[in-house]
């Protein structure tokens, strides 16, 4: 089945410790893109990817970065985490503008900061 | 900027009945979407139902459906028959067309819980 894969699903890391987190699809969606969401709130979108092109958000501390090294392939770095950046991390995919024009969800990566 | 209220944080119904969720937004936008995202505890948020704004018919997937009042800008959604696989939290979410590949906004969600 078509999908969007998160890894890993959970992630433990130190203050100020550089973690990546990987989003794959087999959609073959054009936009991917990345969502936080902390505990018992909505989820807030980071910053996005239309094919090659980076579309940050206003507010995205810049401690946060992505790669899209191909299609299929989107990666959040952060840099230098702190206890705040603990969350939940939500890759979605979506092609706008076409039949279905959705997005669709990871399951997501639980990040921890100790 | 949008915004999307879901005014309820929890609400809780009986197995086999049936419950609305209310949503309401701001825009200033004529054509826009509106979609029902269920997030079961630990598992991933997964699309229920969508409206587009220029439809007037409201959206229906099996047992969910929707009241769209696009002048009230309300977007309600009606769970009939609730099951115990229901439960989970409920987003509302807001894009606009012109907006492409523009993220979704979320309500802050509610918490249903199915009493068996």
């Amino acid at each position: 089945d078509a999908m969007v894969i998160q890894n890993p699903r959970y992630q433990v890391t130190q203050f100020g410790k550089p973690v990546t987190l990987s989003c794959s699809q087999t959609l073959n969606h054009n936009v991917m893109y990345w969502y936080q969401q902390k505990s018992s709130q909505a989820p807030k979108l980071l910053f996005h990817y239309y094919d090659k092109d980076f579309n940050n958000e206003a507010d995205t501390p810049d401690n946060f970065q992505s790669r899209r090294p191909n299609t299929s392939f989107c990666f959040l770095d952060i840099r230098s985490p702190g206890l705040g950046d603990a969350a939940m991390y939500l890759c979605a995919t979506s092609t706008p503008g076409g039949i279905d024009d959705t997005q669709y969800f990871g399951p997501g990566t639980r990040l921890t900061v100790l | 900027a949008q915004t999307v209220t879901q005014s309820q944080p929890e609400m809780s119904v009986q197995e086999a009945e049936t419950v609305t969720l209310s949503c309401t937004y701001d825009t200033s936008e004529s054509d826009y979407y509106l979609f029902w995202y269920k997030q079961p505890p630990s598992r991933q948020m997964i699309l229920v139902i969508r409206q587009e704004a220029y439809k007037q018919q409201n959206a229906t997937e099996n047992r969910f459906s929707v009241n769209f009042q696009k002048a009230a800008k309300s977007f309600s959604l009606k769970i009939s028959d609730s099951q115990l696989g229901d439960a989970a939290m409920y987003f509302c979410a807001y894009r606009s067309v012109s907006g492409g590949a523009d993220g979704l906004t979320f309500g802050k969600g509610t918490h249903l819980i199915i009493q068996p």
